[in-house]
């Protein structure tokens, strides 16, 4: 049973241009993260919300934890063909370790 | 630091041969997971161990694999023996606890084909 849906699950878009990325769940998350793939190599962590209504930047990434801690946002500003990649949220429940990860969402920015 | 470090790269294999994956942790971190990524089920996680102490091996998909943790530095993941649907790539993660939680970092991944 997949927890946490990500949507869209892929975007091509134009260097330049704004998207957002949506990660929701049913379930309320102690905590959640956000993460970037690439090709060949394993996730990297860029961001943990802790706190509802929490909103972090990551220079031109914007990252937000819903009120209710049951879903986040993540929105870049003026993408650039550095930022393709998977894009994975992933949230910890109750006070274990134990990290449930999206579905994911392929971006690609293209020149 | 060196990050998590994982060998092989890449494991090519026929069907029926036994498969041993390895994994050094982050100095420090005191919780090891192992992940399977694949196009069709993304990424899931197969086991983890805390303390070298396997907690929960709920995600490992049958009898075939097993994991250990002899000392806090090193990790095996093995298969035996090994089907084509085995086919994947497997990401160790070590992660420590900090004042709100956790935070995991993962190895480059070893991609294994099952032929």
């Amino acid at each position: 049973t997949q927890l946490l849906e990500q949507s869209p699950q892929f975007l091509s878009i134009q260097e330049g241009e704004n998207l957002t990325v949506y990660c929701n769940s049913s379930s309320v998350f102690s905590s959640l993260q956000w993460y970037r793939q690439e090709p060949g190599e394993g996730p990297v962590l860029l961001v943990t919300v802790v706190t509802g209504g929490e909103v972090k930047k990551l220079k031109r990434l914007t990252f937000q934890f819903g009120d209710a801690r049951k879903d986040s946002s993540l929105h870049i500003t003026a993408a650039q063909p550095g930022d393709t990649g998977l894009y994975l949220c992933a949230g910890y429940t109750g006070g274990g370790n134990k990290l449930t990860f999206g579905t994911g969402t392929q971006l690609k920015v293209e020149l | 630091d060196a990050g998590v470090i994982q060998s092989p790269r890449h494991e090519v294999t026929e069907m029926g041969q036994e498969v041993t994956l390895r994994c050094k942790p982050i100095s420090g971190h005191n919780s090891l997971f192992w992940y399977r990524q694949t196009m069709m089920r993304g990424l899931e996680l197969l086991i983890y161990f805390n303390n070298n102490v396997p907690i929960d091996d709920s995600g490992m998909p049958e009898d075939r694999f097993s994991a250990k943790m002899p000392n806090a530095s090193f990790s095996t993941l093995k298969i035996q023996p090994s089907e084509p649907r085995d086919s994947a790539v497997y990401f160790c993660a070590s992660s420590t606890r900090l004042a709100w939680g956790y935070e995991q970092y993962f190895g480059p991944g070893t991609r294994l084909t099952v032929t």
